[in-house]
């Protein structure tokens, strides 16, 4: 099956710095990859998300990038503020015989210093 | 985005006994919803998927006796967590898809004594 690994587990940042998070995928077939931001305690928000037929998606200060040929994508956050702060998870969705399902990395603890 | 609630929010009980937690879709209709595990610091574990008007599919290694998922209605999927244990205590999850996107409930923080 599918297999997620993401990378850093923490990632520590000043404010107004960059932040750059990076997920790999095992399965060619998966189709949908989504970025979701959890602050302690409350739900995971899906923050951004692209599909396998684009390279880039763009909003405001948050970016995902695509690489279908190496099966990895990354979460980009510029001018990064202290309300950045949280735990970022990738997921990927595996062919449609998996149905709707996602499989989650494992997390991303990023902290933005002020 | 879509808004899935979640009830209740948090719940304490003895060992042995049932608890059932409620997810909703508010505004829209979802044939899928998911239920998540999550522990302290971890990732999301997916445990079953629940499908509207039939038998839940649950993903290798969760106990479908223990874990009981009941899919009504397009708007509601309930998670019974049948004579908890202590181990059972986590933070509990469920998810809803409007087409692609899934859009998650707030949590059901259950603790076990």
């Amino acid at each position: 099956g599918e297999n997620v690994e993401q990378h850093p587990s923490t990632l520590s940042v000043q404010e107004g710095d960059s932040a750059v998070i990076k997920c790999t995928y095992s399965d060619s077939a998966s189709n949908y990859f989504p970025w979701y931001k959890q602050e302690l305690g409350k739900r995971p928000q899906l923050i951004i998300d692209i599909r396998s037929n684009v390279g880039e998606k763009k909003d405001q200060r948050i970016a995902v990038t695509l690489n279908k040929t190496a099966k990895h994508f990354s979460l980009h956050i510029t001018e990064t503020q202290p309300e950045d702060s949280a735990v970022y998870f990738c997921a990927a969705r595996p062919n449609m015989e998996y149905g709707n399902k996602l499989v989650f990395g494992a997390g991303t603890i990023l902290r933005v210093k002020s | 985005g879509a808004v899935v609630s979640q009830h209740p929010s948090r719940v304490i009980c003895k060992s042995g006994t049932s608890v059932k937690i409620e997810c909703r879709s508010l505004d829209f209709q979802a044939t899928t919803m998911f239920w998540y595990r999550q522990f302290p610091k971890q990732s999301l574990m997916l445990m079953a998927t629940s499908n509207e008007g039939s038998k839940a599919t649950y993903e290798q290694g969760v106990e479908k006796d223990k874990f009981l998922i009941n899919h009504a209605s397009l708007t509601l999927s309930t998670l019974t967590v049948t004579s908890a244990h202590p181990e059972d205590s986590s933070f509990y999850i469920c998810s809803a898809g409007g087409g692609t996107k899934q859009y998650f409930g707030p949590g059901t923080r259950l603790t076990v004594l």
